[in-house]
């Protein structure tokens, strides 16, 4: 079946602006996770969902960094007035339920880049 | 807070050795681990899912180890092949935090 897909798969925004990154989570999977990667590092934990609710934020690097899972599948991270600090690899994990058992399946990625 | 540590950062071997990577993590209060690899400019793609109440887990020439009480897991690969090289993430779920806490590592090469 079909995996986890993110889109864009690249993103170049320039400092100040504003970016969209979009997740479809494996069809039926209650668990939806943000991570941040940069360069040479693991990934980083930014948020979680079970369902449409936001259960934890607590990665969330600054009240830039939005998040969205209002029907409870796609998700939607959004950072605002982005800064060079900002450029990483931003992955999406979706697991089949809840959160402390079960497998995390990951997509591709977005690489964001700020100029 | 959780804190993930992988070594070596960097291991380069000849085809068909076994080879062993290791993981240790600073809060044993964990629910489980999960092995990964990254290929280059790709996502993850999960290797190997141990629960806190397993010793082990095994999928081909892969073998995965957990030893709670100290902190420590090690992935075993056995008969290496150049298709294995990738960086290799260990990561922990548990000790606190609601996603998975990651190590930096182990960037792998087989040399043909």
């Amino acid at each position: 079946g079909a995996g986890v897909s993110q889109s864009p798969r690249y993103k170049v925004a320039k400092r100040g602006q504003d970016v969209a990154l979009r997740c479809d989570p494996i069809s039926g999977h209650v668990s939806l996770f943000w991570y941040q990667q940069a360069l040479g590092q693991g990934p980083e934990f930014l948020t979680y969902f079970q369902n449409e609710a936001q259960l934890d934020k607590s990665g969330l690097p600054s009240d830039r960094f939005f998040a969205e899972r209002p029907e409870g599948s796609v998700s939607t991270l959004k950072i605002q007035r982005t800064q060079q600090e900002d450029s990483a690899v931003y992955l999406c994990a979706s697991s089949l339920e809840g959160r402390r058992t079960y497998e995390q399946y990951f997509g591709p990625g977005t690489r964001l880049t700020v100029t | 807070k959780q804190e993930v540590t992988q070594i070596p950062a960097a291991l380069s071997v000849p085809e068909g050795e076994n080879l062993v990577l290791n993981c240790s993590f600073t809060d044993s209060a964990i629910y489980n681990l999960q092995w990964f690899r990254q290929d280059p400019g790709k996502g993850l793609t999960s290797l190997l899912l141990i629960q806190s109440s397993q010793r082990e887990q095994t999928s081909g020439r892969l073998n995965a180890s957990l030893d709670k009480s100290s902190g420590r897991s090690t992935l075993y690969i056995a008969a290496s092949q150049p298709g294995d090289s990738a960086t290799y993430l260990c990561a922990v779920m548990g000790g606190g935090a609601d996603g998975l806490t990651f190590g930096k590592g182990t960037h792998l090469i087989i040399q043909p």
